[in-house]
């Protein structure tokens, strides 16, 4: 299983955009890239996931390297309520691959 | 509104008693699985089930038992066996096994003293 590398804290004015960077430098052609957050002592939460495009939804982007090898989580207006961790997880496509790999996350904090 | 619950959101059990943790989805999803979270630390995979009366040992199974009966329903029991059981346990579901996404519950948050 692909493993991913991310800072362990970071910090993000309000109102800003916030970059959150993943690398996963041993990452297969299958491989999808997928966002979680998890808000203190809640279940995680899915924000986002990409293959090789870059992404956009109602809460983020995910712009993923051309030779996927690593990848970002921007999320345009960062608020108070963005503080969580993040997690950067890479995961098969194919059937009956359960598993996600959840590391440490990164710690962001959004100050006012 | 469709989603998982889990019940309680905090429990207590005295060292050497099994306690059963529950998961209930209304999402009419086939796939279902139990996480374990330690301070600090990321999600572990515990056991998972893709389909009723099917489930499979994940990462850190060993003093963990769950069942399948019911589609909805993917009830987790943690036993004497487990030497730390102290911890947060998730609960996830997924429309299947494949590469979507896992919609998670709040949370039992177990400490056994």
């Amino acid at each position: 299983d692909a493993k991913t590398t991310q800072p362990t804290s970071m910090d993000c004015a309000e109102g800003r955009a916030a970059n959150l960077p993943c690398n996963h430098s041993t990452i297969s052609g299958n491989e999808y890239v997928y966002w979680y957050r998890q808000i203190h002592s809640q279940g995680p939460q899915y924000i986002i996931h990409g293959l090789k495009n870059n992404e956009t939804n109602e809460m983020a982007s995910l712009i993923i390297t051309e030779d996927r090898k690593s990848s970002t989580l921007i999320l345009p207006h960062a608020t108070l309520r963005d503080t969580a961790v993040y997690y950067c997880i890479v995961r098969p496509a194919t059937s009956g691959t359960y598993k996600y790999i959840f590391g440490t996350g990164t710690r962001l904090k959004v100050l006012a | 509104d469709g989603g998982i619950t889990q019940s309680p959101k905090y429990l207590f059990r005295k060292e050497g008693q099994n306690v059963t943790l529950s998961c209930e989805q209304n999402l009419n999803h086939d796939a279902m699985y139990w996480y374990r979270q330690d301070p600090g630390q990321g999600l572990r995979l515990i056991y998972y089930s893709q389909i009723v009366n099917d489930f499979q040992k994940g990462d850190i199974a060993e003093g963990y038992s769950v069942s399948r009966e019911k589609k909805e329903s993917f009830p987790l029991t943690v036993t004497s066996a487990q030497k730390n059981p102290t911890a947060f346990y998730l609960c996830a579901s997924s429309i299947d096994g494949t590469a979507t996404e896992q919609f998670f519950g709040p949370g039992t948050r177990l400490t056994v003293l």
